[in-house]
């Protein structure tokens, strides 16, 4: 199984701040990944598909990079609907594995 | 507008079983594969299992091959899981999802507790 590795686990920014993620894949994926974003009781909502394509509706201060194995997720000028937890998830291959979910706090 | 709507968990006692639907709307359902995710309370999500738009190709987790079986229904734009000799450790919530990426549905809770 492909495993997913995101760090960091948790993270503190503020309010207008630029945060990073990232996801690492045990063995290459080429460019089947997604990140998902989750918000306490929701489900998770889409972000970004095939690594870098932002889904429909999802503002551009989302944005992903990477291929192979390590990947990023890029949220910029960060604003309060912002501060949640995020998933990336392979689909290379099966079974679908996802990272271990990063949680994104307000400092 | 995409929308999948999850319904059939509650509480169950261990060794029960369940049947969860998906309903489909606002997308041609019958060309894509669909998936079933969880998260457990507290946790990361999970998933669970996968078939394709024709029910040709199936594939599930470790976790839960041999108990539990998806299905779906093109004509009814519906998705099934059927989940036999439930565990405690089934406890979820359970997200269809169209694959690869989304859009997910609300959940749907499943219990399994004496």
């Amino acid at each position: 199984d492909i495993q997913m590795t995101q760090s960091p686990s948790s993270l503190s920014a503020s309010v207008g701040d630029r945060v990073t993620i990232t996801c690492r894949a045990s063995q290459g994926i080429s460019n089947y990944l997604a990140w998902f974003q989750q918000k306490p009781g929701k489900a998770p909502k889409s972000l970004i598909y095939a690594a870098s394509s932002l889904q429909s509706g999802v503002p551009s201060k989302f944005s992903g990079s990477g291929s192979g194995t390590d990947f990023t997720l890029t949220i910029s000028s960060l604003q309060p609907e912002d501060f949640a937890t995020y998933y990336c998830q392979q689909y290379s291959t099966y079974p679908r594995t996802f990272g271990q979910g990063t949680k994104l706090e307000i400092k | 507008e995409v929308q999948l709507v999850e319904s059939g968990g509650g509480l169950v006692k261990p060794g029960g079983s369940l049947r969860l639907s998906c309903a489909a709307s606002g997308f041609t359902f019958s060309i894509y594969s669909m998936n079933w995710v969880r998260q457990a309370p507290g946790q990361g999500l999970e998933w669970v299992s996968s078939i394709s738009s024709t029910s040709r190709f199936i594939y599930y987790a470790d976790s839960v091959q041999g108990r539990f079986t998806v299905s779906r229904d093109n004509a009814k734009n519906s998705l099934y899981l059927q989940m036999n000799s439930l565990r405690a450790e089934d406890t979820a919530m359970y997200y269809c999802a169209r694959d690869p990426s989304g859009p997910w549905g609300h959940g749907t809770l499943v219990t399994v507790s004496s």
